[in-house]
């Protein structure tokens, strides 16, 4: 079993939708990462959590660190939000991160 | 800032080649990370350097891989003998601590023929 397990797996949506991901880890953790890559194959840093949520625009992370569990969610979808969302977890000690196998997300117009 | 530099963005190589790839982080950034993708196993951490000395090089495949950091605004990932199943798109990414998300490169998108 992968350490980091996202769902669902492709995601297809018809613009203005709301979306979500979600991911689940079974280790201990000292934060937890969203990050975003285009087709062009550029990764781009969403958000880093510990606990509790944050929103920057129409995105939005929660963790619940009891659960083990966080989510991704994007609010009044467009094309452009059409990419692979991948959650990587950092352990509980040193800087390395673990990744899920993303999600990739198709937004229609 | 120009953010994480890698070089080069694109290499095609025969099998048994050396191949080198270059990364210059955000300046001031302590951590540096090389991490390679691949359709099958996804992303996967290769090495990681913590004020140039090397942390965690336990994803580094076999022997044919090193890294080295020779100062805080330079390292390079060798590959030698290259192989085809060493084809994949290799990123760096740098930090400044713990509390601080990562910066990602734009990746080297290596094919070994």
């Amino acid at each position: 079993k992968n350490e980091v397990e996202q769902s669902p797996q492709n995601l297809t949506a018809q613009e203005g939708e709301f979306i979500t991901i979600n991911c689940s880890y079974s280790v201990g953790i000292s934060a937890l990462h969203w990050l975003q890559q285009h087709p062009g194959g550029g990764i781009v840093s969403l958000f880093m959590l510990s606990s509790g949520k944050k929103k920057h625009g129409r995105l939005i992370a929660t963790i619940n660190i009891q659960e083990k569990h966080s989510s991704l969610h994007i609010t009044a979808s467009h094309p452009r939000d059409s990419a692979v969302y991948i959650c990587a977890v950092r352990g509980a000690a040193g800087n390395k991160l673990t990744f899920g196998g993303g999600t990739r997300v198709l937004v229609k117009p | 800032d120009a953010g994480v530099i890698q070089s080069p963005r694109h290499e095609v190589t025969e099998m048994g080649q050396e191949v080198t790839l270059r990364c210059k982080p955000i300046s001031g950034h302590n951590s540096l990370f090389w991490y390679r993708q691949t359709m099958m196993r996804g992303l996967e951490l290769l090495i990681y350097f913590n004020n140039n000395v090397p942390i965690d090089d336990s994803g580094m495949p076999e022997d044919r891989f090193s890294a080295k950091m020779p100062n805080a605004s330079f390292s390079t990932l060798k590959i030698q003998p290259s192989e085809p199943r060493d084809s994949a798109v290799y990123f760096c990414a740098s930090s400044i601590d713990r509390d601080y998300g990562y910066t990602f490169g734009s990746g080297t998108r290596l094919t070994v023929v």
